[in-house]
């Protein structure tokens, strides 16, 4: 039983570029949220998704937006990149309701140039 | 708003000795509350959970119990090995698909040596 798998793994962009990040649920999960750990830090609330629609939102600006698909896989999108944007970038799924633990991916490491 | 508080600064013990990492929140409901592990290079993974005051959770030796009275949510660990060395995160959490973020403190560094 696959868990929570994100992709890339490592990406590096530059300041002012876009880029999107993936994740796909483990089996069974139909909400997925996505968190921003920074260095020596805990991990923020960017948002959450369930049903393909956003369904709590952090204290993110807009140029962080995201997506979730019919297969409950969810894509996470950044623009404009600032140097502040360099994080671990953790997804985490778990069924919607109750006290249910999230179960959470390795995360993609993302390095802004 | 809603947060959690860790104790600062790193832990380093020697192997078999008692851990213990503090944990307090602030909360304006009944949170469920979670101590979450995070090894070097890796995701979070959760180590225990505990849904209402005075209830007990409890994981490959690690224990910890929802004090409403104190706010608290203290993580505790009677002899740690090597391989316990991790940061340790608090976390609370409200049921319900509407209240479905998790908030962490900002983490703990356990290192055991031999």
């Amino acid at each position: 039983d696959a868990g929570v798998t994100q992709s890339p793994t490592h990406l590096i962009k530059t300041r002012g570029q876009q880029v999107t990040l993936r994740c796909s649920p483990k089996s069974g999960h139909d909400t997925v949220s996505w968190y921003q750990q920074a260095l020596g830090q805990g991990p923020q609330f960017i948002f959450q998704y369930y049903e393909e629609e956003e369904r709590q939102r952090g204290n993110f600006p807009d140029r962080f937006s995201g997506h979730q698909f019919p297969n409950y896989s969810s894509e996470l999108n950044v623009n404009a990149l600032l140097l502040g944007d360099s994080a671990l970038y953790l997804c985490a799924s778990s069924l919607a309701g109750g006290s249910q633990p999230q179960h959470f991916g390795d995360g993609t490491r993302l390095s802004i140039l | 708003g809603d947060s959690v508080t860790q104790m600062e600064g790193p832990v380093t013990l020697s192997e078999e000795a008692f851990l213990t990492i503090n944990c307090t929140y602030t909360a304006t409901g009944y949170p469920s509350l979670f101590w979450y592990v995070q090894y070097p290079g890796e995701g979070l993974q959760l180590l225990l959970k505990a849904t209402k005051a005075d209830d007990k959770g409890s994981n490959k030796g690690f224990e910890a119990t929802y004090r409403k009275e104190t706010t608290s949510f203290h993580l505790e660990k009677g002899s740690v090995q090597v391989s316990d060395s991790a940061v340790y995160f608090c976390a609370l959490r409200y049921g319900g698909t509407s209240y479905g973020k998790l908030t962490f403190g900002q983490g703990t560094i356990l290192t055991v040596h031999p």
